[in-house]
């Protein structure tokens, strides 16, 4: 059974960097694409990047200079930074594997909220 | 930017009926393409239908998808109370990926 989990601190200062971690179960972190989405409170789903285990990577374009996504294969996890953080940026924050058969996002973290706020 | 308009904002309904959720994008896109999600309270989204018409893996025949080009359609046939939620689509063009607005499913 495939499980993903995110961790990372809850509360982040502004102009500092957000950073969060995606710990994999159940399946290689090799075998597929794995992406970040956020949720602000109340709001809808906004697409924030993948990235694949040979560091292969795409970003939305609003968020593109400041987002860096990793993958670390001997920990079967990937990362997210999201740098120059403001209160909009104050979201659920979930990790997604992306099924390449299905064009689609099959399997999510439960997520993470995390709140910029000084 | 492919966008996707979802409409009605906010369905009412009673259990049992049919309800018809319209997720209209800006440019054509591959049917391909094309996924519905379902979202209750406080729960990640749950991946309802792919490419345009499949159901996911324990998905109820209640649930459909059709549409092509830029018009999409998820009919939930018979509405469990289970069902009285929110529902996402989203495409996926040319390594972009954006998610319609949301629609909610609210008990009449």
């Amino acid at each position: 059974q495939v499980q993903l989990q995110e961790s990372g601190p809850g509360l982040v200062k502004p102009s500092e960097t957000l950073s969060l971690t995606c710990a994999v179960s159940g399946v290689s972190i090799s075998s597929y694409y794995w992406n970040w989405i956020r949720q602000p409170p109340g709001k809808g789903l906004e697409w924030i990047g993948y990235t694949y285990y040979t560091g292969s990577s795409k970003y939305n374009p609003s968020l593109k200079s400041r987002v860096t996504t990793s993958v670390d294969t001997s920990r079967n996890q990937f990362s997210l930074e999201l740098s120059s953080v403001t209160a909009a940026d104050t979201a659920v924050y979930y990790c997604a594997r992306w099924s390449g058969s299905w064009k689609s996002f099959d399997c999510w973290g439960q997520g993470t909220l995390v709140t910029v706020s000084s | 930017e492919i966008v996707l308009t979802q409409s009605p904002g906010t369905l009412s309904l009673s259990p049992g009926e049919r309800a018809t959720l319209f997720c209209r994008a800006s440019q054509s896109i591959s049917s391909s393409y094309l996924a519905w999600y379902q979202q209750k309270p406080g729960q990640a989204p749950r991946l309802l239908i792919y490419g345009a018409s499949s159901r996911a893996t324990g998905i109820p025949d209640r649930f459909s998808g059709s549409g092509s080009g830029t018009d999409f359609t998820l009919t939930i046939s018979r509405l469990e109370p289970e069902d009285f939620t929110v529902y996402y689509c989203q495409q996926y063009d040319n390594s972009h990926l954006t998610f319609g607005g949301g629609t909610k499913v609210e008990i009449k």
